[in-house]
């Protein structure tokens, strides 16, 4: 089945990069499917924050103003988010997961299993 | 700034239906389709909900979802103790070109 394994460090310190990988496994990372990132701050809700297309096109929550990248390495089928200048604010647990309907849906079918990334000196 | 606009709470007891709202405009739930997630405590979010009133395999009967204009609603009928759960709706806003979430609305089985 499709799974979503996500890994990367828990704390970072502000004004650093907080970087995170999603490997993709039990399907296709090259498909008609796009790969998102979501975060959640401690005890609020969900907000997007962008997503890839396997051929590298990207969109972003313009709310992040250009502090995302997210970036695709389909020979290791996995996906990334780096996420510059990060200040408390940014502190969450973020998920990727996947887009089955395409670059301009919110159909996340598949989802990673979380990271707390904390961002503290 | 579009935004989807959920209540904050919601409850029932056992065996009732209890309905969720979502409220957005022209370039969100206006054209394009809205999707219903279902987040258990620290759990991440699961597809309840998909192109408006579909239900992605092994989600019961018992939640269904509608959408009339800039308005969406997820029910459930005969409500159980394990739908207690934060529910969100979202959708792709065209004039933002990001997803947006609804803030969430805590489901209380009373």
């Amino acid at each position: 089945q499709v799974q979503l394994q996500q890994s990367g460090p828990g704390l970072v310190k502000p004004s650093g990069t907080l970087s995170l990988n999603c490997t993709v496994s039990g399907a296709s990372i090259i498909s008609n499917n796009w790969w998102s990132w979501v975060r959640q701050t401690p005890g609020k809700g969900l907000e997007w924050i962008g997503e890839v297309y396997h051929r590298g096109t990207t969109n972003y929550n313009p709310s992040l103003r250009g502090r995302a990248t997210v970036s695709v390495d389909t020979s290791k089928s996995q996906f990334s988010l780096n996420l510059a200048s990060v200040t408390a604010a940014d502190t969450a647990v973020y998920y990727c997961a996947r887009d089955r309907a395409g670059g301009t849906s919110s159909d996340f079918d598949h989802w990673g299993q979380g990271i707390l990334v904390s961002v503290s000196s | 700034q579009p935004v989807l606009t959920q209540p904050p709470s919601a409850s029932g007891t056992p065996g009732q239906r209890v309905t969720v709202s979502c409220s957005g405009g022209g370039s969100n739930l206006g054209v394009n389709n809205v999707n219903w997630y279902q987040q258990l405590p620290g759990t991440a979010p699961k597809l309840l909900i998909y192109g408006d009133n579909k239900r992605p395999s092994g989600v019961p009967d018992r939640f269904s979802g509608s959408k009339s204009g800039t308005s969406a609603s997820l029910a459930v009928s005969g409500l159980l103790p394990e739908d207690e759960a934060d529910y969100y709706c979202a959708a792709w806003d065209d004039s933002l070109n990001s997803v947006l979430f609804g803030g969430g609305t805590k489901l209380t089985v009373l």
